[in-house]
């Protein structure tokens, strides 16, 4: 039984290029979250999906930053015009569906390390 | 005011003893609480979650939760160098307790030999 598989591990980009961030969730999961830790940081919510919707981006940066989790596929963080600030580990979590028996526990993806040159 | 806040640290315990770490959070609709472990350069790995007042046990793990007080606790018993890590307190502030998680900074333990 798999867990959330996110790739890729490592990622580095030059200024000004795009970065693809890609997460399976846990089999049975419908609910994909990402989040974001900086350098010596604690972990910050960025967006909550299910499949085609976004249900909570309240955490997304105005520009440059956009998610997806289409019907069939991983979901997809993109980050456009990579700045050096974006420099962090993006970690991806994913979770039964609301209603379910399980509790809403998270479970997280290895995360993918974005270097920007 | 942040709204989990954790003792950042280092907590330095000897191997063997009790480690204590605390949380406090900010929005008193909270009601799902968790404990993730974090060591250096990996991905948190959830440890306990707790849902009700009181104490909730796992092996070595004991979790205390005081929705009164808002805060939680997280007791780690017969420490072993292995728990050395940084332990981050989330919490779902949501009343139907789905959604994204806020997550304090996190405590920084350190177990010697």
């Amino acid at each position: 039984n798999a867990g959330v598989m996110q790739n890729p591990r490592h990622l580095v980009r030059r200024r000004g290029q795009e970065a693809r961030l890609r997460c399976s969730p846990m089999k049975g999961h419908s609910h994909v979250y990402w989040y974001r830790q900086l350098p010596e940081e604690g972990l910050k919510f960025m967006v909550y999906l299910q499949k085609e919707n976004i249900i909570d981006e309240s955490g997304m940066p105005k520009e440059r930053f956009s998610a997806e989790f289409p019907k069939e596929g991983p979901s997809i963080l993109r980050i456009q015009q990579v700045v050096r600030g974006d420099s962090a580990a993006y970690f991806c979590a994913s979770s039964p569906p609301p209603g379910s028996l399980a509790k809403n526990i998270q479970y997280f993806g290895a995360g993918t390390r974005l270097s920007v040159l | 005011q942040k709204e989990v806040e954790q003792n950042s640290g280092p907590l330095s315990v000897p191997e063997g003893a009790i480690a204590s770490l605390n949380c406090t959070y900010s929005d008193r609709v909270s009601q799902s609480f968790f404990w993730y472990r974090q060591y250096s350069g990996k991905s948190p790995e959830l440890i306990m979650s707790i849902y009700s007042n009181g104490d909730k046990e796992d092996g070595r793990f004991t979790a205390q939760l005081n929705k009164a007080s808002q805060y939680v606790s997280l007791l780690i018993r017969d420490s072993q160098p292995s728990d050395s890590a940084t332990y981050l307190c989330a919490v779902n502030v949501r009343a139907d307790s789905w959604g994204k998680l806020q997550f304090g900074a996190g405590t920084q333990v350190v177990v010697t030999p």
